[in-house]
C-alpha cells in the first residue's frame, strides 16, 4: 500500500489565485481528514468525511475554503481566492474504523 | 467541544535519560488517545495509541498511560536516543458514531548526545 498520497507537494501562487490540493486516501479507509499546520496555530482540523460525506466542517476558516470527496479514493481542498495568510502545510489523513489516522506527506502552500 | 492541553512545550534531555510528556483533555466521552511524532519537515506519524478500556500500553522504549478519572494521559520514552528528537503531539478522539479528533499543541523534544 502506498499510503496516503497528496499532490502537489509544493505550491507557490499569487494572492487571488485559485488553489486546489488533492488527496488519495488509503484504500479501505472510511474517514478522510484535512488539516492545516502553521507555527502560530499548530495542527488544525479543517474538515473530515465519513464514507465520502462531509461530517464536520467547523474548522474551515471561511467561505474561501471548500472541500469535496466525489468518491472513496479522491478528495480535494480548494481555496478561492487565496491570500498570503493561507500559507501553511496542508495535510490529508485517512483512517479506519479503529480510529487511527495516517497522514499524507503534506502540501506546502505559499501564497505571495 | 474537546480541549487538549499538552505540557511541556519544549523538553531537553540527555541521551539515555527518560522523557515524559503529559496531556489533559476535557471531554469525558473521548475514548481514543493517539500520540504522533513529527520530524522536521515530515508528516505526523502515529507511534502509539491507547483506548479507554486500558490503563497502560508499551511498545519497546515507548509507553503511554491513561487516567480516565483525572482525564490525563502521558507518553514515556525511556533510554532516549538522538533520533527521538522531534515534535510529539497527543490527541483525544471522541468516537461516538463519528470521529472527532483534537490535537494538543505539541512538545518539541531534544535529545542531547
Amino acid at each position: 500500500d502506498a499510503g496516503v498520497i497528496q499532490s502537489p507537494r509544493h505550491e507557490v501562487t499569487e494572492m487571488g489565485q485559485e488553489v486546489t490540493l488533492r488527496c488519495k486516501p488509503i484504500s479501505g479507509h472510511d474517514y478522510l481528514f484535512w488539516y492545516r499546520q502553521t507555527m502560530m496555530r499548530g495542527l488544525e482540523l479543517l474538515i473530515y468525511f465519513n464514507n465520502n460525506v462531509p461530517i464536520d466542517d467547523s474548522g474551515m476558516p471561511e467561505d474561501r475554503f471548500s472541500a469535496k470527496m466525489p468518491n472513496a479514493s479522491f478528495s480535494t481542498l480548494k481555496i478561492q481566492p487565496s491570500e498570503p495568510r493561507d500559507s501553511a502545510v496542508y495535510f490529508c489523513a485517512s483512517g479506519g474504523l479503529q480510529y487511527e489516522q495516517y497522514f499524507g506527506p503534506g502540501t506546502r502552500l505559499t501564497v505571495t | 467541544g474537546e480541549n487538549v492541553e499538552q505540557h511541556p512545550s519544549t523538553l531537553s534531555v540527555q541521551e539515555g535519560d527518560s522523557a515524559v510528556i503529559k496531556c489533559t483533555y476535557s471531554d469525558s466521552a473521548s475514548n481514543y488517545f493517539p500520540w504522533y511524532k513529527q520530524e522536521l519537515g515530515k508528516r505526523p506519524q502515529l507511534i502509539i495509541d491507547i483506548r479507554s478500556n486500558v490503563g497502560e500500553k508499551k511498545d519497546q522504549r515507548i509507553a503511554v498511560t491513561l487516567n480516565k478519572t483525572a482525564k490525563h494521559f502521558s507518553l514515556h520514552i525511556t533510554e532516549t536516543q538522538p533520533e527521538d528528537s522531534a515534535v510529539y503531539f497527543c490527541a483525544a478522539t471522541y468516537s461516538g458514531g463519528y470521529q472527532k479528533v483534537t490535537f494538543g499543541t505539541g512538545t518539541k523534544l531534544q535529545v542531547i548526545p
